[in-house]
């Protein structure tokens, strides 16, 4: 089955002490991106990929990190998490071939809910 | 600048009642793609629909159409008959054609559909 995997899904944890939250995709895509939700706020991109060893900024990546060393692997990275990370995070990944069936349609993994005290 | 407006933030009906959200987009891109995604109370993310900025037919799904109108740079999407499985956050999506990088979303409409 096509899907995005993403662990933990459910995480409290303690301000400072990094965590790291991973993220797996066996559709073979090129582009891996990670979102943030929040009410009122909608998804906003935090780090995208465009293939190994590519990655840039979104609109919101402070105190994220991301690395992207396997094309089926792009976990997000919190050094020192602060309560202001508090939020639904979504990994997602989509096929890059332009015009191309399926081509920018973001398959989502399940969401990990984190919470920083 | 890309931005993508839901200016409904909660909507609430009765079953079997039609009901429409609004999307309305800016950008500069003169070919662009746009999405609809819903996210129901268990959470997940799904895809219903991708468009082309070159292609304006509206479209229709079952109970779901979707209308698209470059003029007034807007995607809506409309529910007939609506359903208690309806019940559900949806976001409108834009992103460029080439590449995709930047897919941005709205902030979402959240749709009651009371039984």
């Amino acid at each position: 089955e096509a899907q995005v995997t993403q662990n933990p899904r459910y995480l409290i944890t303690v301000t400072g002490k990094k965590l790291t939250v991973t993220c797996s995709q066996n559709m073979n895509h090129e582009y891996m991106s990670w979102y943030r939700q929040d009410p009122g706020l909608g998804l906003r991109q935090i780090y995208y990929s465009m293939n190994v060893e590519v990655t840039d900024k979104g609109d919101v990546p402070e105190g994220y990190k991301v690395s992207r060393k396997e094309k089926r692997n792009f976990p997000l990275i919190l050094e020192s998490p602060s309560p202001n990370q508090t939020s639904l995070y979504f990994c997602a990944s989509s096929s890059t071939v332009t015009g191309g069936f399926g081509a920018n349609v973001l398959t989502f993994g399940a969401g990990s809910r984190l919470t920083v005290l | 600048a890309q931005k993508v407006t839901q200016a409904q933030t909660e909507i609430s009906v009765v079953e079997k009642e039609d009901v429409t959200l609004d999307c309305v987009y800016e950008t500069r891109d003169t070919t662009y793609y746009l999405f609809w995604y819903k996210q129901p109370p268990s959470g997940e993310l799904v895809f219903l629909i991708r468009r082309n900025s070159f292609d304006e037919q509206n479209e229709i799904s079952g109970r779901y159409s979707w209308n698209f109108q470059k003029s007034t740079s807007s995607f809506n999407f409309t529910i007939t008959a609506s359903q208690v499985v309806d019940s559900a956050v949806y976001f409108c999506a834009l992103s460029p054609y080439t590449g995709g990088f930047k897919t941005i979303f709205g902030a979402g409409t959240r749709l009651f559909v009371k039984a």
